[in-house]
Formats: structure tokens, C-alpha cells, sequence
């Protein structure tokens, strides 16, 4: 599975939109773009995932460039409860295990 | 069940003791994954399972480590002779199958059992 690069750190104001980017310049054609966040002391909650066209849920929406080297995480009205560790995985659709790759992610702070 | 169930939420040990995680996974779902988190680092691949089969057990660290699911539904992770290099948050996961054709691979993710070894 491709590696994946994300920002240490960023921060939000309330209620405006987090833009999360992920680097994945070494991704293959049937490799998809999966989203996980982790809120202090849960267990990681799945967001989104996508192949190459832009994605959209309750929870956020997923732009991926159209070389699909990277791609950006949208939350479009942050709100505290969004504080978390964001993790961008690329995983082959067609792997024989069904495990993800986390990386370190991305620490997301959503301040008042 | 309604979500990834595991038991114990924390364990102290002391160096040297046998220990065992458990994990409810969702009723239904095939497959079940094994992971361990450090402070300040993502969760790391110890093991996963596809029904009552280990599928991949490539993360996990030495002997010490097993985990078992009998019955393709609750799995337990044992730890032999414990070191404090163990001490972390064990996460499981359960997932409905292993791969669908849309790449959907949605894992669930328990609240973890977090082990410290003294």
C-alpha cells in the first residue's frame, strides 16, 4: 500500500471549514483514499473514502486531485467536538488482508 | 452486539505475568483485526482475522504475543512473560468482510483495552 504524508498539526476556528491535506504521490490505480479520526481515548471512527471522484457524507467531504497524488479532508463547519487525530490511509481495494496502515495523522484542534 | 465490545478497558500487571484481551466484535462481522497504539503514535497491525483463521498475523511482535478466535466471533490476544515495552492501548476491530467491490473496507473500532505493565 502507498505511503502516505499529512501535517502534524493544524488548527481550525470554530465553525469555519478544516481543510486536512494528504500527500500520496506514490498511489497506485486501485488504491483508495480512506479517512479515519480518533477523538482522545476512542478507538478510530472510519469518515470517508474515495477512488478518484470527490466524495461527500454527513460527516465531511473528500476532494482528490485528478492525478490522485493527494487529497484534502473537508470538514465545513468545525466544531470542537472535531478536535482529533486525522489519519489519511491508501489501501488497495483488492488486497488479501483487510488491514489499514495508520500513520501518524494529523492533530486537528478546533479552538473557540 | 451494537458496537466492538472489550474487556478489560485498563489492566495493570506486573513484569513477567500472563495476560488476556477479549473482544466482542459486531455479530456478523468476518473479520476481526488486532491493534496496538503507543502514546502519540497511530495504531500499529498486530494481527487479522477472517473468520476462525489467522490471515495475517505479519505485526505481531515476537512469541509472546497470540491471539485466538475459536469461533470466528470473540477473540482473545494473550500476552506471555509481559515486559513493559507491552504497556499500550490494544484496539480491536471488526469488519463485515474483507473487501467488498466498492473498496469499502470499514473497520469498527473498539474503545481499546489499555495495558500497563509495572
Amino acid at each position: 500500500d502507498a505511503k502516505t504524508t499529512q501535517p502534524p498539526s493544524m488548527d481550525c476556528a470554530e465553525g469555519r471549514a478544516a481543510n486536512l491535506p494528504c500527500n500520496h504521490s506514490t498511489i497506485s490505480g486501485n488504491e483508495y483514499v480512506y479517512w479515519y479520526r480518533q477523538i482522545h481515548s476512542q478507538g478510530p471512527q472510519y469518515i470517508i473514502h474515495g477512488l478518484k471522484n470527490n466524495e461527500t457524507n454527513e460527516m465531511a467531504s473528500l476532494i482528490i486531485t485528478e492525478d490522485r497524488k493527494s487529497s484534502t479532508l473537508i470538514l465545513p463547519h468545525a466544531t470542537l467536538r472535531d478536535t482529533a487525530v486525522y489519519y489519511c490511509i491508501v489501501r488497495l481495494s483488492s488486497s488479501n488482508t483487510g488491514k489499514l496502515i495508520f500513520g501518524q495523522g494529523t492533530t486537528l484542534q478546533v479552538k473557540p | 452486539g451494537a458496537g466492538v465490545s472489550q474487556t478489560p478497558s485498563n489492566k495493570v500487571t506486573e513484569k513477567g505475568k500472563y495476560v488476556e484481551l477479549r473482544c466482542d466484535p459486531i455479530s456478523g462481522h468476518t473479520a476481526l483485526y488486532w491493534y496496538r497504539q503507543s502514546l502519540g503514535q497511530g495504531p500499529e497491525f498486530l494481527i487479522y482475522f477472517q473468520g476462525t483463521g489467522a490471515a495475517d498475523d505479519s505485526g505481531l511482535p515476537n512469541d509472546r504475543f497470540f491471539a485466538v478466535r475459536p469461533e470466528g466471533s470473540v477473540s482473545t490476544l494473550k500476552i506471555q512473560r509481559t515486559e513493559r515495552g507491552d504497556s499500550a492501548v490494544y484496539l480491536c476491530a471488526s469488519s463485515p468482510t474483507r473487501m467488498t467491490l466498492s473498496g469499502a473496507n470499514v473497520l469498527t473500532f473498539g474503545a481499546g483495552s489499555r495495558l500497563t505493565v509495572l
